[in-house]
């Protein structure tokens, strides 16, 4: 069965600094995976996927992903923090079924 | 493309009193679902519907019926509310696309269950 690991439920770093949200995944298949934001009272809004092809992954707002096999990670960056990507985000693996499994989300706080 | 709706955006209810949360979406997609969140938990998956006249139970299907009414609209009834219920429920869609799983979610129900 397909799992997610989001290692920290809150991160906070300081505008301008460097973003890391960790995800580590199990899948017996080649997974998909993907990365969403929710903002507060909102719905979750789709950042970026990674489906087959290059591992290296853009995202809109600044954001990327790599996706490591080795390590079974798909860890979320973005090189400097602007205080409207204080959000939460979301990590997702396909499952079977053409369901996704989520992580239990990491809350970003941007400090000023 | 007004995209996922979801309708009411806010509702209270007494145990016992059921309801039914309406979702609908207008981007031709094949599959949708019904997801609830609570804090700390993650979304966790109720119900879906992978096609048009088919419906599955998810991780959390205990306390919820639903009905696929047409390929457009897909709604979460609550026969007997319980405190447990009182969460955030979203609908999403997906295409179904080869290579394309994402899934398009609406804004979200909150409901409390008093």
């Amino acid at each position: 069965a397909q799992s997610v690991t989001q290692l920290g439920s809150h991160v906070s770093v300081s505008e301008g600094a460097l973003v890391l949200l960790r995800c580590n995944y199990s899948s017996s298949v080649p997974p998909y995976l993907f990365w969403y934001v929710q903002y507060p009272n909102q719905g979750l809004q789709l950042l970026l996927k990674y489906t087959t092809g290059a591992t290296l992954v853009k995202g809109i707002n600044g954001f990327e992903a790599e996706f490591k096999k080795s390590e079974t990670s798909f860890h979320l960056t973005k090189p400097s923090a602007h205080m409207s990507d204080a959000a939460e985000y979301f990590c997702a693996v396909s499952g079977y079924g053409n369901k996704l499994v989520f992580g239990a989300g990491t809350i970003l706080r941007v400090k000023s | 493309n007004a995209g996922v709706t979801q309708t009411p955006k806010f509702q209270v209810l007494k145990t016992g009193q059921s309801m039914t949360l309406q979702c609908a979406q207008d981007m031709n997609h094949n599959s949708m679902y019904w997801y609830r969140q609570d804090p700390g938990m993650g979304l966790r998956l109720i119900y879906y519907s992978a096609s048009e006249g088919t419906t599955d139970k998810g991780e959390v299907p205990n306390g919820y019926n639903v009905s696929r009414l047409n390929k457009r609209e897909f709604s979460l009834r609550l026969e007997s509310a319980a405190p447990s219920q009182t969460s955030v429920y979203f609908c999403a869609s997906s295409p179904l696309r080869a290579s394309s799983y994402e899934q398009y979610f609406g804004p979200g129900t909150r409901l409390t269950v008093t």
